[in-house]
This record gives C-alpha cells, structure tokens and sequence, in this order.
C-alpha cells in the first residue's frame, strides 16, 4: 500500500527548482502532500482528488496522473522555509478507505542560502 | 482552523507500563481520526483509524490489545499503549478529519519506555 517517493534526499540553492515525485502500485482515489520538519508534525500542502488535476500553493503546485497512479510536487524558486521532509499519502481507489492515508518514505528536501 | 492537539508531548516510562496518549481536535468536529507511528527518519505508518462512537480499524500487524483506541467524542481519540516495552517507544502522531477529506496532523507525542 505505501507509494514509492523519489529522490529520498534533495540539495539545492535558495531559488533552485525541483521536482519530487510519488509513485503507487495501486489504483489511487487520491494524493495528499505533507511538509514535516524536524520534531513537528506534518503540514497540509494539498491534496489532489481527480485524475490529471493540478494544484498550486505558492511556488508549490502539484500534478495527479490517475492513469500512471503517480504525483509529482514542483517547487519552484525555493526558498529557506521550504526545508523539510516531504511526503506523498496515496488513498486507495475503491471501497470505504475510511480517508485512510499511506505515506511514502519522505523526500528530505534542504535548502541553502 | 483545523488545529489538533496531542497531549503529552513527551512521556518516558517503565517497562511494563501502561501510557495514554491523548488526540483532539481543538476548532472542528473530526468524524475520523487516525494513529500513526514514526521511527526516526522513516516515514509515517498508519495503525489504526477510528470513527466516533464505534470500534477501531487496525492495519494489518497492529495489535489492537497492545494499542488500545477510544474515540469517545468527536472531538476526543485516545491511543493506550499497553505494557510497553522498549520496542514501542517512538513519535505517535494523531490526525484528525471531516468526512474523509485532509488530514491535520497533531504535533506528536515522543514515546520512550526504559
């Protein structure tokens, strides 16, 4: 049930783009992106619900490919709050999930001036 | 809005011990809350999801007698860990939501049974 994420560790200068992405092996009703920073819990960044929806917050949007069963969050210009541990929680297509969330294994993004 | 609250923060106890961790949602009415746990570095694995009022929904491999889950108002989960041991020590993060929509992650309680 856990999404694969890719990179598992990103370095970039203040300003740099980049890309994460978030992969399932299961169909996907929906795709929700958390930014965790060390000892705090994650933050709601945004949550995609139809294939082929794009969403953005800030410099931060996202895609859902449902066919692809696959999501991707582009930061782009980054800036230093922008460091922290990114994760993908996939929501399994069909039947009550009850919203039930499965995390990948996070994307430590970090950010140098 | 959408602000979870978990309480402890941090508890150390004995081996043996039973510890409650309490998960509310301070601004909303949560018709859904769900327990995770996170080892160090690793990523978020859901244990259980509980709706108000009824029984909880454990993972498969979670023990449902050694994690106990009382979701006793919609506003109130609790997670007891039961006879803990040194292996259960972790960070238990709580989130809560309405109606199956985005989760809001409580701050965390770190765990560490000596």
């Amino acid at each position: 049930q856990q999404p694969v994420q890719s990179p598992q560790a990103v370095i970039l200068r203040e300003g740099e783009d980049a890309v994460i992405n978030c992969s399932s092996s299961k169909a996907l009703y929906s795709v929700h992106w958390y930014r965790q920073k060390h000892g705090e819990a994650p933050v709601f960044l945004m949550i995609l619900l139809k294939g082929g929806e794009q969403k953005g917050h800030e410099k931060i949007s996202a895609s859902f490919n449902e066919k692809k069963q696959q999501s991707s969050l582009y930061l782009t210009a980054s800036q230093l709050s922008y460091s922290g541990t990114y994760f993908c929680g996939t929501e399994p297509a069909g039947g009550s999930t009850l919203g039930r969330l499965y995390f990948g294994r996070g994307t430590q993004l970090t950010v140098w001036p | 809005g959408a602000v979870v609250s978990q309480h402890p923060s941090w508890v150390i106890c004995k081996s043996g011990t039973s510890v409650k961790i309490e998960c509310r949602s301070l601004d909303f009415q949560a018709t859904t809350m769900f327990w995770y746990r996170q080892f160090p570095k690793q990523s978020l694995m859901l244990m259980a999801t509980s709706n108000e009022g009824s029984k909880a929904t454990y993972e498969q491999g979670v023990e449902k007698d050694k994690f106990l889950i009382n979701h006793a108002s919609l506003t109130l989960s609790t997670l007891t860990v039961t006879s803990a041991h040194p292996e259960d020590s972790s960070f238990y993060i709580c989130s809560a939501s309405q109606e199956e929509e985005t989760q809001y992650f409580g701050p965390g309680t770190r765990l560490l049974v000596l």
